[in-house]
């Protein structure tokens, strides 16, 4: 079982440039979401995808959008980059509701 | 609306002392809690969660953690801390009662644990 896999491992991008993440789930999981972390702090929750629909979402603004596909994967776009974008973007994958969410390694992002 | 706060940004322990880790959580209606360790430029790993039933969870590692509904906490411990113990720790918080999924998380405690 690979579990979730990231693509790109790290992105260099210039300001009000656009870039695309991508995330495979776990083998078995319907459910992605994503989250930011930017450097010493936690995650925070993007938003979540189940059955191609965004199902909840955080307070990130319209230039976070996503994808999900109907084999489960992902995408994460975000429009007009700012500095303040610069993170580390991490996906999880979940099944059953009650357990755990099994995240990727991340995407780095770094914004200049 | 779902918080966590963990109150100690780093924490320090010789190897073979026991160790604990806190979080405390709000939440509106029943909790899922979890804990999660991350290391150097990688990703989060799952160590325990509580949903329900036995107050005390055991998870990966020798980690183990206690929920105290009354003080909103759920603490991560150890008996016997091992240098490779040292790791970025964090407590999550999900609203059982609610449909979805979004985990919540504190803002991480270093444990740093010396020969």
């Amino acid at each position: 079982d690979a579990g979730v896999t990231q693509s790109p491992t790290h992105l260099i991008k210039t300001r009000g440039q656009q870039v695309t993440l991508r995330c495979s789930p776990k083998s078995g999981h319907d459910t992605v979401s994503w989250y930011q972390q930017a450097l010493g702090q936690g995650p925070q929750f993007i938003f979540q995808y189940y059955e191609e629909e965004e199902r909840q979402r955080g307070n990130f603004p319209d230039r976070f959008s996503g994808h999900q596909f109907p084999n489960y994967s992902s995408e994460l776009n975000v429009n007009a980059l700012l500095l303040g974008d610069s993170a580390l973007y991490l996906c999880a994958s979940s099944g059953d509701r009650r357990n755990e969410q099994f995240f990727g390694p991340g995407t780095r992002l770094t914004v200049l | 609306a779902q918080s966590v706060a963990q109150p100690e940004d780093q924490v320090n322990v010789a190897e073979g002392n026991p160790l604990t880790v806190k979080c405390t959580y709000s939440v509106s209606g029943n909790p899922y809690l979890f804990w999660y360790v991350q290391y150097p430029n990688r990703g989060l790993q799952f160590l325990l969660k509580y949903i329900t039933g036995d107050n005390l969870v055991k998870g990966s590692y020798g980690f183990e953690a206690e929920f105290n509904k009354s003080q909103t906490s759920f603490h991560l411990k150890k008996p016997s801390a091992l240098v490779s113990d040292s790791a970025l720790y964090f407590c999550a918080v999900r609203d059982r009662d609610t449909g979805f999924q979004k985990l919540v998380f504190g803002t991480g405690t270093r444990l740093l644990v010396s020969p």
